[in-house]
């Protein structure tokens, strides 16, 4: 069982918006604002999509933003495209001894 | 550009120790703005964070794998090392090297991943 919680599944059509939650505590999520996301496609490396909750690396499209409330983080892929069709992992600092932690992941289908 | 490639064998017997190595390219791994991390993913599962080590020498494990982890570094080669004792069918995972970003604590570069599996 992941430490972070995440839906296993959502869908939405080319041009829609979903947004994918991840929900922990204030040990996790809550306590630190060093939430990130990863896009795996099949076979592949995760990719780093989102860190420090909403910070966007170089070269990932603005379609992608991250916020938090409470404990629970959210993924929010707007204008969706049939290449977004991936798994999703959110991931947070944990403090000093659990150190990072990650969701069970999200299979993202474009309709 | 940073790079990490893991190496190590794809298959291991049970309760035998598992010893995979990450090499750093493009990049020096004694930087003191980055911890270096393994992380795992049973096939069809989701990742599991193993532990991390800072240049130095300093480490963070897994509580859940900690009996079981070392990880060390070998600045001199710009590599890294993984070892997991007792392995069993459980520990079956492609498993990945990281560069934790220390700022930000995350895992910014990852490697392309090997699969390990625990058979006899």
């Amino acid at each position: 069982q992941s430490a972070l919680t995440q839906p296993p599944s959502a869908s939405g059509s080319p041009g829609q918006s979903v947004t994918i939650s991840c929900t922990g505590t204030s040990s996790d999520v809550g306590g630190y604002n060093y939430v990130s996301w990863f896009q795996q496609h099949p076979g592949k490396a995760p990719k780093l999509m989102i860190y420090e909750v909403s910070k966007r690396p170089s070269g990932v499209p603005d379609r992608f933003s991250g916020s938090t409330s409470g404990n629970t983080a959210s993924l929010t892929v707007s204008g969706l495209r049939a290449e977004d069709e991936a798994d999703y992992y959110c991931s947070s600092y944990a403090g000093s001894n659990n150190h990072v932690v990650f969701g069970g992941g999200t299979k993202l289908t474009v309709l | 550009q940073l790079q990490l490639q893991e190496s190590g064998p794809g298959l291991v017997k049970p309760s035998e120790t598992l010893s995979l190595t990450c090499t750093v390219s493009g990049g020096s791994i004694s930087s003191s703005s980055y911890y270096w991390g393994w992380i795992r993913q049973p096939p069809g599962k989701g990742l599991e964070w193993i532990g991390s080590i800072y240049y130095g020498g300093s480490t963070y494990y897994n509580p859940s794998l900690k009996s079981r982890v070392t990880i060390s570094v070998d600045t001199s080669k710009n590599q890294f090392s993984l070892k997991l004792s007792s392995m069993t069918a459980a520990d079956t995972a492609a498993y990945y090297c990281a560069r934790l970003w220390l700022q930000f604590l995350v895992f910014d570069y990852w490697g392309q991943g090997t699969l390990v599996t625990v058979s006899s």
